[in-house]
């Protein structure tokens, strides 16, 4: 079946260490975007790629990295320079670069750094 | 500032109430406006609207957009249990960025 993936579903890790985070999609989309999602405060973009070997800052993009290098994939590495890491990530994808068609999810990541 | 606006923030309804949600944004040139429904983890896509006053309808759900007063509202008829979720609306802009509300979260007793 098509659909993106996210693994793993639970992450727990201690403070300090850098962490990656998999998204891998299988429905030959360009686009490709990592969304932080906090309690209150709805959907945050960290980084998102139109195309493979290139990607972009989104708004919340320090203490993080990503890479693309295949089409569908687009990992995501939490870094120790992230103040405030546990959160739930969520990765999505869309056919269209514009953003102007409707973005498909992952079922998440929830990260838990002690 | 570009925002996207959603209320009301939570709402608590019985089975069989029927319920809008409301999303404002703020700029004129755009090019979609998006519904999505959030239950456990993955939001799961519900209208992309482009044109202003052509309702989108989908079971009890239906969606609207005006985009001279710059909001779209989100219906759903005959509640559910099932239609509890967090409901998020989000434009697209020019940018290729998705802009997020914060949702509104829908609690359906029975």
């Amino acid at each position: 079946d098509g659909g993106i993936t996210q693994s793993p579903k639970y992450l727990f890790r201690k403070e300090g260490q850098n962490v990656t985070l998999s998204c891998e999609q299988n429905l030959n989309h360009d686009a490709m975007y990592w969304y932080r999602q906090d309690p209150g405060q709805g959907l945050r973009l960290i980084y998102y790629s139109q195309i493979v070997n290139d990607f972009q800052k989104g708004d919340i993009a320090e203490g993080y990295s990503v890479s693309r290098e295949k089409k569908e994939s687009f990992p995501l590495t939490v870094t120790s320079a992230q103040k405030n890491p546990t959160a739930f990530y969520l990765c999505a994808s869309s056919i269209d670069r514009t953003a102007n068609t409707e973005a498909f999810f992952g079922q998440g990541t929830r990260l838990t750094v002690v | 500032e570009d925002k996207v606006v959603q209320s009301p923030l939570s709402l608590v309804v019985h089975e069989g109430d029927t319920v809008t949600l409301n999303c404002s944004y703020e700029v004129t040139n755009f090019r979609s406006l998006l519904w999505y429904k959030q239950e456990k983890k993955a939001p799961t896509f519900l209208f992309m609207l482009t044109s202003s006053g052509i309702e989108k309808k989908s079971g009890r759900l239906s969606s609207i957009l005006d985009k001279k007063e710059l909001f779209s509202i989100l219906n759903i008829t005959a509640t559910q249990t099932g239609d509890s979720a967090i409901y998020l609306c989000a434009r697209a802009g020019n940018n290729r960025k998705l802009i997020w509300g914060l949702g509104t979260s829908l609690a359906v007793n029975p």
